[in-house]
């Protein structure tokens, strides 16, 4: 079975700019969950998604936001981008959350 | 708010050594205890996991132990290797009405010398 895949891997961005970065989920599995990881904060949960509604929320500002496809496809959006949200941005789809599967990420630098 | 507390931030052990990484929770409604393992470049891969009525699980050379009681759980890596040198997060799942969500500690960053 493929992985899970993400893209771009690498994004530069300038602040105020906006972004999408999708992801691509194992196939079967219907649950795909966002994380900022940095270096001072860990994985940050963002948000998951199931049958194409968000099932939970992290504490992210509204900047941040997802959605989900019917092919379970997803992708994040950030907006207004600010410095602080340079990090790497990790997808992780699962049947359930005794095994969440990440993909390599996204890095985002923004200038 | 960190619920889960992961130390050491860094670790550096010598070959054959056993690294030991804590972490420490709060919310006793946590029902599930995976370990993950990331190499640069790479996303988190699901290490070990370890369920709250079990005290102790061990697969090959990775050994979770657990004390519900003082709601702390580790990471012992046996005859460690340069290999093992990845960064390693704890985790802890709470289930409510059938959303999961896993919530993770701030990373061990372990480094193996030969």
């Amino acid at each position: 079975k493929a992985g899970v895949t993400q893209t771009p891997r690498y994004l530069i961005k300038t602040r105020g700019q906006q972004v999408t970065l999708s992801c691509s989920p194992i196939s079967g599995h219907r649950s795909v969950s966002w994380y900022q990881q940095t270096p001072g904060q860990g994985l940050q949960f963002l948000f998951e998604y199931f049958s194409e509604t968000q099932r939970n929320k992290g504490n992210f500002p509204g900047r941040f936001s997802g959605r989900q496809f019917s092919n379970s496809r997803s992708e994040m959006n950030v907006s207004t981008l600010e410095l602080g949200d340079s990090a790497l941005y990790l997808c992780a789809s699962s049947l359930r959350t005794d095994t969440q599967y990440f993909g390599p990420g996204t890095r985002l630098t923004v200038l | 708010q960190q619920q889960v507390k992961q130390s050491p931030q860094s670790l550096i052990v010598q070959k054959g050594g056993i690294p030991i990484i804590n972490c420490a929770y709060e919310n006793t409604a946590f029902d599930y205890f995976p370990w993950y393992q990331q190499f640069p470049g790479k996303g988190p891969a699901l290490l070990i996991a370890i369920r709250p009525d079990v005290s102790e699980k061990k697969e090959g050379r990775f050994t979770i132990s657990f004390n519900k009681s003082a709601k702390q759980f580790s990471l012992h890596i046996m005859d460690s290797q340069p290999g093992d040198s990845a960064t390693y997060f704890c985790a802890a799942r709470i289930s409510n009405f059938g959303n999961e969500k896993l919530t993770f500690g701030t990373g061990t960053r372990l480094t193996i010398i030969p």
